[in-house]
C-alpha cells in the first residue's frame, strides 16, 4: 500500500535558524513528488515538483530534493512569514489522479 | 477571477438539508478534483474529472454526488449528511491528470 509519512508533525524555529522537514514515502513506481505549502483557512498553494532521485528545486528559502525513499524540503534562514503547514504528496502510479497526502509539518518561526 | 475559485467559503446545514458546492477554474486546465480535509487526518481525494469525464471515485458515499458540466466548472451536491461530514472541502484542478494541482480556498462544511 502507497504511504507518505511526514516529520517532524510540529516544528518551532527561531527567525534565521535553518532546518529540514522530511517527507518518506512508499510507493510502487514514483511518478511525481509535491510540495504544498497551506496556510490557516486557506487552500493549499503549490511549491515544487520533483520527478527522479537527485533533482532539486528553490525557491527564495526553500529547496526541495528527492531521493529513493524521501523528500526533504529544506528552509534556509526562515522568517515569521513562512509559518504555515507544509504538505507532501505522492504520486504513485495508481489510479489516475491520486494523489497521497501526507499529514503535514505545521511550522512556527519565531521572530 | 483567477486561479480556482469556491462558493460559498462557509456552509452551515441540518443533516436533511440539501445543499451543493460549486467550483470555478480560470486557468484553463482539464483535470479538476474535489478533496475532504479533516482535522489531523490527510488530504482525502473524493473524485476525479478529466474532460468532464469522471475516472476517479474513492469509494465516497453516495449522499456525495458530483458534477462537471465543462471543464471550468465543478459542483459537489449534497443531500442526508452527517456530522462526521464536517469538513473543509477543497477544489483542485490541473492542466492534465498527473500534473500539478492548484487548490481553490475550500468551503468550511458544518454539519448540525
Amino acid at each position: 500500500e502507497d504511504q507518505v509519512t511526514q516529520s517532524p508533525e510540529a516544528l518551532r524555529l527561531q527567525e534565521g535558524e535553518s532546518s529540514s522537514l522530511n517527507c518518506s514515502y512508499t510507493v510502487s513506481g514514483l511518478r511525481g513528488l509535491f510540495w504544498y505549502r497551506q496556510d490557516p483557512g486557506k487552500g493549499p498553494e503549490f511549491l515544487f515538483t520533483l520527478y527522479s532521485a537527485g533533482e532539486e528545486k528553490e525557491k527564495e528559502r526553500l529547496k526541495a530534493t528527492l531521493t529513493k525513499k524521501e523528500s526533504f524540503l529544506h528552509i534556509t534562514a526562515p522568517k515569521p512569514e513562512d509559518s504555515a503547514t507544509y504538505l507532501c504528496a505522492v504520486d504513485g502510479g495508481g489510479s489516475q489522479g491520486n494523489l497521497i497526502f501526507g499529514k503535514g509539518t505545521k511550522l512556527s518561526v519565531k521572530p | 477571477e483567477t486561479g480556482v475559485t469556491q462558493t460559498p467559503r462557509h456552509l452551515v446545514m441540518g443533516m436533511t438539508n440539501k445543499k451543493s458546492l460549486k467550483c470555478e477554474q480560470h486557468l484553463g486546465h482539464n483535470a479538476m478534483y474535489w478533496y475532504k480535509q479533516s482535522a489531523k487526518k490527510p488530504l482525502e481525494l473524493m473524485f476525479v474529472y478529466s474532460l468532464e469525464e469522471r475516472v476517479e471515485n474513492n469509494s465516497v458515499p453516495s449522499r456525495f454526488s458530483p458534477e462537471c458540466p465543462n471543464s471550468s466548472h465543478l459542483f459537489l451536491h449534497l443531500h442526508t449528511l452527517q456530522p462526521e461530514d464536517s469538513a473543509l472541502y477543497l477544489c483542485a484542478s490541473s492542466q492534465e491528470i498527473r500534473r500539478e494541482q492548484f487548490f481553490g480556498p475550500g468551503t468550511r462544511l458544518t454539519v448540525l
